[in-house]
């Protein structure tokens, strides 16, 4: 097991909703990633954060936001949910100490949107 | 950005026989590489990887290469055993910016008892 914790692990939403997914992330680490992988794919990039600030962002949509707390936990949101939001949302958490560490990967949450 | 190609998308062995896995990257500015194997219901798990310093890495039973003038690398487990049934995934992040890991699409093994 990574140290990283994801909740919920599973979340039925119909289109038009808002969700929130949370992690936890490994202790020591002070970088979390969160990325969409649809069913059958490769995990997709969708931001990151390190220390409380955005740090970089893949190619979707603004109604995909964050935050990271000061204790290094993260959050997910997406807004006005569609169809193709569903898939399982990955948080990765790493150490960034002048030299990029290693991700580990939490269980992840899987969104169905009806 | 980045494009991460991923072959074969299958692949069936025989207990005990080797399994080889190939990726080919695009962005030159690619220097680290892992290897990740996610299992039914999880989520992807760290099994090696490898900076772009060194051209191979190996761990028990499971190695990568990584050549960089032909931007490919491979991994390649050998003894496989049906715990290893699962689908691996390559990855390649750059050597600046954030951590963003452009992955493959996937390769699903299965190990024939």
């Amino acid at each position: 097991e990574t140290g990283v914790t994801q909740s919920p692990t599973h979340l039925i939403k119909t289109r038009g909703q808002q969700v929130t997914l949370r992690c936890s992330s490994q202790s020591g680490h002070n970088t979390v990633s969160w990325y969409q992988q649809a069913l059958g794919q490769g995990p997709q990039f969708i931001f990151q954060y390190y220390r409380e600030e955005e740090n970089g962002r893949g190619n979707f949509p603004p109604r995909f936001s964050g935050l990271q707390f000061p204790n290094y936990s993260s959050e997910l949101n997406v807004n006005a949910l569609e169809l193709d939001d569903s898939a399982l949302y990955l948080c990765a958490s790493s150490s960034y100490t002048g030299v990029r560490e290693t991700q580990y990967f939490g269980p992840g949450t899987r969104l169905l949107v009806l | 950005g980045e494009n991460v190609e991923q072959h074969p998308s299958t692949l069936s062995v025989q207990e005990g026989d080797s399994a080889v896995i190939k990726c080919t990257y695009s962005d030159s500015a690619s220097n680290y590489f892992p290897w990740y194997k996610q299992e039914l219901g999880k989520g992807p798990q760290l099994i090696i990887d490898i900076r772009s310093n060194v051209g191979e890495k190996k761990d028990q039973r499971i190695a990568v290469t990584l050549n960089k003038t032909a931007k490919h690398f491979s991994l390649h487990i050998t003894e496989t055993q049906p715990e290893d049934s699962a689908v691996y995934f390559c990855a390649a992040r750059r050597n600046f910016g954030n951590e963003k890991l452009t992955f493959g699409t996937g390769t699903r093994l299965t190990i024939i008892p």
